[in-house]
């Protein structure tokens, strides 16, 4: 089975920089995905990482470390539109993708 | 809008009634992919198609579901015999077959069965 790890929920305040940690033990490895989701709403793609190191798109970042699955989202400069969930997930096979429960992100002003 | 659509958008339906929910992916993707999504939890696989083909379905998909993506483009999930534990939301997402495949999200179907 595929077991992927994330915090709950985090808090953060506006223009902070908050950072969600994904650990992972799967039975396969062929990438990470960051997705956003707003409540009642689709996933929406952040980022890829299929090589160990950051990856950085504007505010946001993302790490992979494969030898520990480890990685981590950064999101800098928060806004109240950040706020969502940020689901972490893994690409265990050429097309499918395990998911994470998901963070939580509440940016208060 | 070019992205991916689903229809219908809500349905809420009577137990041992059967649904059917479409989607529709971005047009030049080969893979469509459901999922499904529970409060609290990130999205589960279902079953995935390539081209017209259904190429894996989960052990969470019981004999009462049933996919098909007929000629390629649109697809339909089933539920038969819809039972409480169904209700969710049903997500579809579509990609290219190549490169990073990102899977592009509709906005889901949401199931209550009463």
């Amino acid at each position: 089975g595929q077991n992927i790890d994330q915090p709950t929920e985090m808090t953060a305040t506006e223009g902070a920089i908050v950072q969600i940690n994904c650990t992972y033990q799967t039975s396969g490895f062929n990438g990470l995905f960051w997705y956003q989701q707003h409540a009642g709403e689709a996933p929406t793609f952040l980022s890829y990482n299929v090589l160990d190191g950051l990856e950085e798109k504007g505010r946001f970042s993302s790490f992979l470390s494969r030898s520990k699955g480890y990685s981590y989202l950064l999101l800098k400069e928060l806004q109240m539109k950040d706020s969502a969930s940020y689901l972490c997930a893994v690409r265990v096979q050429d097309y499918k993708l395990s998911f994470g429960a998901g963070t939580t992100v509440t940016v208060r002003a | 809008d070019t992205g991916v659509s689903q229809d219908p958008r809500h349905k809420i339906t009577k137990r041992g009634q059967n649904v059917t929910f479409r989607c529709d992916p971005i047009s030049e993707h080969n893979r469509l992919y459901w999922y499904r999504q529970t409060l609290g939890q990130g999205p589960e696989f279902l079953t995935y198609f390539q081209n017209e083909a259904q190429l894996e379905k989960s052990r969470l998909l019981s004999d009462r579901f049933s996919a098909e993506r007929p000629k390629g483009s649109f697809s339909t999930l089933e539920i038969q015999r819809t039972e409480q534990g169904d209700s969710a939301m049903y997500l579809c997402a579509s990609s290219l077959l190549a490169g990073v495949v990102e899977q592009f999200f509709g906005p889901g179907t949401r199931l209550t069965v009463l």
